[in-house]
């Protein structure tokens, strides 16, 4: 069964700086865009970011654009995401997700359990 | 930004219960919009994809329809596992946005 598995999240000052992964397993996540989309405490679903198949294409919400960047290793079966210049409204549960193609224009169809990364001083 | 808006945000029901919610986007999205279904501390799930096809293990009591800006999903005959919040996303460009949300409470 297809399984994503996100780690990395914890407290972080704001400011500071925080790296997500995300490991597949049961599919090679070389054939898929992948995504990242946050839920903040008691909020509703924000896209994030994502990434085609290959990594030469990347997309960021405006609210993150010039502070994280999304990348892959696909001989690791890894997406990564580095946050830096956190703020506290960058606080969220961040789920990584498999899209249903390799380029764009695909909803998500698989999800991790999510990881929380808290903003606060 | 293509705006996604739900509603109702929240309604009470029972089981048995048919129910339906509505998405409009605020530009033309095609058949690029995605429902998913989430439980308090799950990830989403995906339960419609290009705005009417059902998604692999997604019971036949869930549907979509609707292109352009106007979409629905109906959940016929309630059960209890499907008590739950609901989102729309339009996937149609970048960057990606998702309704409010519709919470389904017990009556």
């Amino acid at each position: 069964e297809v399984h994503l598995l996100e780690s990395g999240g914890g407290l972080v000052q704001p400011g500071g700086s925080l790296t997500l992964s995300c490991v597949g397993s049961e599919f090679s996540v070389s054939g898929y865009a992948m995504s990242w989309v946050r839920q903040a405490p008691g909020k509703g679903l924000e896209w994030v970011s994502s990434i085609s198949s290959s990594g030469g294409t990347t997309y960021y919400a405006e609210s993150v654009q010039g502070r994280f960047i999304v990348s892959r290793d696909n001989s690791k079966n890894t997406l990564y995401i580095q946050m830096s210049s956190l703020r506290a409204e960058d606080t969220a549960v961040y789920f990584c997700a498999r899209d249903r193609c390799s380029v764009a224009n695909c909803p998500s169809d698989f999800w991790g359990q999510g990881t929380l990364v808290t903003v606060s001083s | 930004a293509i705006r996604m808006t739900q509603s109702p945000s929240s309604i009470s029901v029972s089981t048995g219960d048919r129910v339906t919610i509505t998405c409009r986007a605020s530009q033309g999205i095609s058949s690029y919009l995605a429902w998913y279904q989430q439980k308090p501390g799950k990830a989403p799930k995906l339960l419609i994809y290009a705005a009417s096809t059902l998604q692999s293990g997604v019971p036949s009591s869930f549907s979509g329809s609707g292109s352009g800006t106007d979409f629905t999903l109906t959940i016929n005959c309630l059960q209890s596992e499907d008590f739950a919040t609901y989102y729309c996303q339009q996937y149609y460009n970048y960057p990606y946005t998702f309704g409010q949300g519709t919470k389904l409470e017990m009556k």
